[in-house]
């Protein structure tokens, strides 16, 4: 089975602080991303990686930065968190083969609270 | 732009009911369709995955089915129980491969 781990399940931390989200998958896919879920806003892309070192915007990437330096992990860099970002922040991956399914595979989810 | 629309935004039914989850998007062109639910604070649990060549998939109670032609899909729920109670997304996969547009899903709760 594809496991996508996010290190971590809930976080607190204080504005201004830079906050370190690691999302970890391990079946080999390419491609990777990073959501934020809030209500009445549903999920919305921040950033997506489909290489290592490869990363392109998504909806919403002001605030947030990423780095993918190895196949198999994909950060989230919050450089100065602000309370506006407080929210689910989930990681997807999938197989970039276009001869594959498609299919999505999510992470558990990290709460993050900035106060 | 793709959108993609669930109705309704939540259901409450009594165990037992069968019960169907609608799922509307606009745009036809697409690679996939997916099927999640996802518990309160949780991630997202892929449920069925239809391909865009496919009319329906079905895992054990559930039954996916798909008209891309008329832009909807349906996810029946046989014989629900009160485990089954979460919110249910479908994704649409855009041909171009590396886009996906999500509904906003169906808060489904199973009265015991």
């Amino acid at each position: 089975d594809v496991k996508v781990t996010q290190s971590s399940r809930y976080l607190v931390k204080r504005t201004g602080e830079k906050v370190f989200l690691e999302c970890v998958q391990d079946m080999d896919h390419e491609n990777m991303f990073w959501y934020r879920q809030d209500p009445g806003l549903g999920l919305r892309l921040i950033y997506f990686s489909y290489d290592v070192k490869m990363k392109e915007k998504g909806d919403i990437p002001e605030g947030y930065s990423v780095s993918r330096e190895k196949k198999e992990r994909f950060s989230l860099i919050l450089e100065s968190a602000s309370t506006n970002q407080t929210s689910m922040y989930l990681c997807a991956s999938d197989p970039r083969d276009r001869g594959g399914t498609g299919e999505l595979f999510f992470g558990e989810g990290s709460r993050l609270t900035v106060l | 732009k793709q959108e993609v629309t669930q109705i309704p935004a939540a259901l409450s039914v009594p165990e037992g009911e069968n019960l169907v989850l609608n799922c509307s998007f606009t745009d036809s062109a697409i690679y996939n369709l997916q099927w999640f639910r996802q518990d309160p604070g949780k991630g997202l649990t892929s449920l069925l995955l239809i391909q865009s060549s496919q009319r329906e998939q079905t895992s054990g109670r559930l039954n996916a089915s798909l008209d891309k032609s008329s832009g909807r899909s349906t996810l029946y729920i046989a014989a629900s129980q009160p485990g089954d109670s979460a919110t249910y997304l479908c994704a649409v996969r855009h041909y171009n491969f590396n886009k996906f547009y999500f509904g906003s899903g169906t808060k489904l709760n199973v009265k015991p």
